[in-house]
């Protein structure tokens, strides 16, 4: 069981490229999401999902695209990077909803983060 | 929308000693979950422990343990016999109990443990 991953760990990238950040789960879980740390601040939420084929956004879109095609991938793309996007990317997973089948609530899982500069 | 507040940007403990974060949070909901996170120089997130909104007794994990107060909006979270592996940032988080599971995140508090 390899939990969530993300890949890659480190990208640099210029001003106007685009590249896609890999998130996968093992979990089975529903619920997956993006967020973004920056330094000073908490995370924040980029997007998320509750199941495949169903995103929405989170407290900031702007800049970013997602899809959910299957239960474990969730892929963040950047279209035209900039440099207000430099930060550390984090993907979660969890239950959906945090009620589990134990009638507790679940927790989300965070991956290990991917650190990406803009130049 | 929901806010979390964390006034303490660092903190110092001593090892073996008891240490204390403070966390206010701020939402209209009656039914919500709170969480404490620690993140050390990894850059993983991992969980301290959680609330329930609904519950009144204080959560508790070995030697963590969280004094939560639903009128005052507040949610601090005690270490005890504090160790050099607790050394990280410490974030709270809010969760909304009504389908959304977005976590509202603090911005955090950077504890180091001396020997």
């Amino acid at each position: 069981n390899a939990g969530v991953t993300q890949t890659p760990k480190f990208q640099v990238l210029k001003t106007g490229q685009s590249m896609t950040l890999q998130c996968a789960q093992d979990m089975n879980h529903e619920y997956m999401s993006w967020y973004r740390q920056d330094p000073g601040m908490g995370l924040r939420l980029i997007h998320y999902s509750v199941g495949a084929g169903i995103t929405d956004q989170g407290e900031v879109p702007n800049g970013y695209n997602v899809s959910r095609s299957t239960t474990e991938d969730f892929p963040l793309r950047l279209l035209s990077a900039a440099p207000s996007q430099t930060s550390v990317y984090f993907c979660a997973s969890s239950y959906f909803p945090w009620q589990s089948s134990g009638g507790a609530p679940d927790t989300q899982y965070f991956g290990p983060g991917t650190r990406l500069t803009v130049l | 929308a929901q806010t979390v507040t964390q006034s303490q940007p660092e903190m110092s403990v001593q090892e073996a000693e008891t240490v204390t974060l403070s966390c206010t949070y701020d939402t209209s909901e009656s039914d919500y979950y709170l969480f404490w996170y620690k993140q050390p120089p990894s850059r993983q997130m991992i969980l301290v422990i959680r609330q329930e909104a609904y519950k009144q007794q204080n959560a508790t994990e070995n030697r963590f343990s969280v004094n939560f107060q639903k009128a005052a909006k507040s949610f601090s979270l005690k270490i005890s016999d504090s160790q050099l592996g607790d050394a990280a940032m410490y974030f709270c988080a809010y969760g909304d109990q009504g389908g959304s599971e977005k976590l509202v995140f603090g911005k955090g508090t950077k504890l180091t443990v001396n020997p």
